[in-house]
């Protein structure tokens, strides 16, 4: 069991938005750079956000982060079909010396 | 481009050994600052680290794994290699390696390769 909990689901209408909350530590999310996946079923997990709040090059501006102690948060603005996948957040745990990923959130847009 | 590429045999005898291999195009594996991941997923759960290479600090392992698990390169056939051994059923799962200049996110992954143990 992932010491990083996320909500298992959320579901929005298309053009809608959500926010995907992650909650950890101070030895995990709270002292270190938080990454979030997307993973789509049959694909590679893609960064949509990585140093807490940066976006790479070529993902959408849809997409948007943030953190507040040892609480991350992804959001993601004008639901489209294809943003339906599982979203992973992620960080370095320092007291387990482990990169750990969140427990996962399936976003289905309805 | 970088891409990665993983393979082994599909099915794993319980107390066997896993052995998979990822295969490194577009660099060298060692040519540069870098880190070489295995993550694995069983199947309807989620994400789980197993360990890493770095190429200018050995190798990281997730420690409820670490007493079973070997990561290690093979610079001459550009392969990054990772050994489980004493299976069991709960390492059945999609198996990635991963890769990154930043050791705090992995950005070119793999398409994976399922393992199943059984007998």
């Amino acid at each position: 069991q992932s010491v990083v909990t996320q909500p298992p689901s959320l579901s929005e209408a298309p053009g809608q938005g959500v926010t995907i909350s992650c909650s950890g530590s101070k030895s995990n999310i709270g002292n270190n750079a938080v990454t979030w996946y997307q993973h789509l079923p049959g694909r590679a997990p893609k960064v949509v956000i990585y140093y807490d709040d940066e976006l790479p090059s070529g993902v959408s501006d849809r997409f948007s982060a943030s953190k507040s102690g040892s609480t991350a948060s992804l959001a993601i603005s004008g639901l489209q079909s294809e943003d339906e996948a599982d979203y992973y957040c992620a960080s370095w745990d320092e007291s387990l010396n482990v990169y750990v990923f969140g427990t996962g959130t399936k976003v289905t847009v309805l | 481009q970088v891409q990665l590429q993983e393979s082994g045999p599909g099915l794993v005898t319980p107390s066997q050994t896993l052995s998979l291999t990822c295969t490194v195009s577009g660099v060298a594996i060692t040519g540069g600052d870098s880190y070489w991941t295995w993550v694995r997923q069983p199947a309807g759960k989620g994400l789980e680290w197993i360990g890493r290479f770095y190429t200018r600090g050995g190798t990281t392992f997730n420690p409820s794994l670490k007493s079973r698990v070997t990561i290690s390169v093979d610079t001459s056939k550009n392969q990054l290699s990772l050994k489980l051994n004493s299976v069991t059923a709960a390492d059945t799962a999609l198996y990635y390696c991963a890769t990154s200049d930043s050791g705090w996110y992995m950005d070119v992954w793999g398409q994976g390769t399922t393992v199943t143990v059984s007998s």
